[in-house]
């Protein structure tokens, strides 16, 4: 079976930092492009990060200098390096394969 | 980045059409045939069911159809059923290399 399941969310003071882990089961992660999507709590989707098989990564200008995204193929998952977090972060973080297969998110909450 | 804009809600009674905009820029929507479309029902992961602005995913329903015209892409829910209840969110890829969602469209079945 296809799937991707996240991990690392949590509660994080601004300015702190938190890694995002996507371990992927049923297809070699490396061979498709991968993204980051996120969801603010009652709000909209909005992408956040991508990098395709070739290792080529771009970012949302929101998050640009901030986030890192990155993959072990030895360990078929796609990690979410997060950095300066500030409140606007705040949002339940997927894991995209393709557009097609999404992971069921996890909760980053950035609060004092 | 900005978003893509779409309208807040559309409506339509058991057995309509109903379609969906979404408005970009020459920049996105309107650079190349890259838009995706999801269906997302409350307290769910979102739904592809659209790809490459007419491509449905294997298995889903030819009552989802989309097509282009300039800058704004559409997507068109014929022969409305109760579980079209759902928020609706386009998304393209940019000349920059990036991708950009719409602002979400409400779907409600009266």
């Amino acid at each position: 079976e296809v799937q991707l399941v996240e991990s690392g969310g949590g509660l994080v003071q601004p300015g702190g930092s938190l890694r995002l882990s996507c371990a992927a089961s049923g297809f070699t992660l490396s061979a498709f492009y991968m993204s980051w999507v996120r969801q603010a709590p009652g709000k909209g989707l909005e992408w956040v990060s991508v990098t395709n098989s070739g290792g080529t990564t771009d970012y949302a200008d929101s998050v640009k200098g901030r986030f890192t995204i990155s993959r072990d193929n030895s360990k078929n998952t796609l990690y979410l390096q997060m950095n300066s977090l500030r409140v606007e972060d705040t949002a339940v973080y997927y894991c995209v394969a393709d557009q097609n297969v999404w992971g069921q998110g996890t909760l980053v909450t950035v609060s004092s | 980045q900005s978003a893509l804009t779409q309208p807040a809600s559309v409506s339509g009674s058991p057995g309509q059409s109903i379609t969906i905009s979404c408005t970009g820029t020459s920049s996105d929507v309107g650079s190349w045939n890259l838009v995706s479309w999801y269906q997302q029902h409350p307290g769910s992961v979102p739904k592809l069911i659209l790809y490459e602005g007419t491509q449905r995913p294997s298995g889903l329903s030819t009552r989802f159809s989309g097509s282009k015209s300039g800058n704004t892409a559409f997507l068109t829910i014929s022969e409305l059923q109760a579980e079209d209840e759902a928020d609706y969110y386009c998304c393209s890829y940019t000349r920059s290399g990036t991708f950009v969602f719409g602002t979400g469209t409400k779907v409600t079945v009266l």
